[in-house]
């Protein structure tokens, strides 16, 4: 079965900072993998998936096979980044999430 | 397009009242998938269908019931509410299990069982 773990609850930074927003699988198949963000009283939205090796609003997510991560970067956080993210796996046709990651920028 | 559209948006329920959640797609998708979202545990896949006829359980199916008669509709049936049952409810969607396709998902139903 596949498992996805968001190490941390709340990651506070400030404005200006670098963010990284761990996210490890496991799942013996080869993983699609995507993350999604949820904005205050807004519905969740994709934000970016490992395949289309895209950057999205400065967020970058490279897949390390090795270490079995997919971690969530930008050089520089701004205040509408502000949000819960959520990392998820396709395997077939079901989709796992993790536990999710509010990240909080301080202005 | 709408996308995808839950209804209703807020529902209080006492103990042993049953409801059913709305979810409806206008995209034409075959995926359809019903999450439940609790503080500090993510999202748990409860019932899942792949097409019209064909529903299968997730992670946290007890307690729920789910139908597929029509491609673009999906509703979730709460039999008995009970306070564990107390959630936010997402429904969302997806084209197919091929080419990386994301989730497109519903503005959400908050339920509380008292």
């Amino acid at each position: 079965a596949q498992r996805v773990t968001q190490p941390e609850k709340l990651l506070s930074v400030f404005k200006g900072a670098p963010v990284e927003l761990k996210c490890n699988y496991s799942y013996s198949g080869s993983p699609e993998l995507f993350w999604y963000v949820q904005y205050s009283r807004q519905r969740l939205q994709l934000l970016l998936r490992h395949i289309s090796r895209e950057s999205i609003k400065g967020f970058t997510a490279d897949l390390n096979k090795g270490e079995t991560s997919f971690h969530l970067k930008k050089p520089f956080a701004q205040e509408e980044d502000s949000a819960m993210y959520y990392c998820a796996l396709r395997a077939g046709q079901k989709v796992t999430f993790g536990t999710g990651t509010k990240l909080q920028v301080i202005p | 397009n709408a996308g995808v559209t839950q209804t209703p948006k807020f529902r209080i329920l006492k103990i042993g009242q049953s409801m059913t959640l709305q979810c409806t797609q206008d995209m034409n998708h075959n995926y359809m998938y019903w999450y439940r979202q609790d503080p500090g545990m993510g999202l748990k896949l409860i019932y899942y269908s792949v097409g019209a006829g064909i529903t299968d359980k997730g992670e946290v199916p007890n307690g729920y019931n789910v139908s597929r008669s029509t491609t673009e509709d999906f509703p979730l049936r709460l039999e008995l509410a009970a306070p564990s049952q107390t959630s936010v409810y997402f429904c969302a969607s997806s084209q197919k299990e091929t080419d990386n396709s994301p989730l497109h998902f519903g503005n959400g139903t908050r339920l509380t069982v008292t």
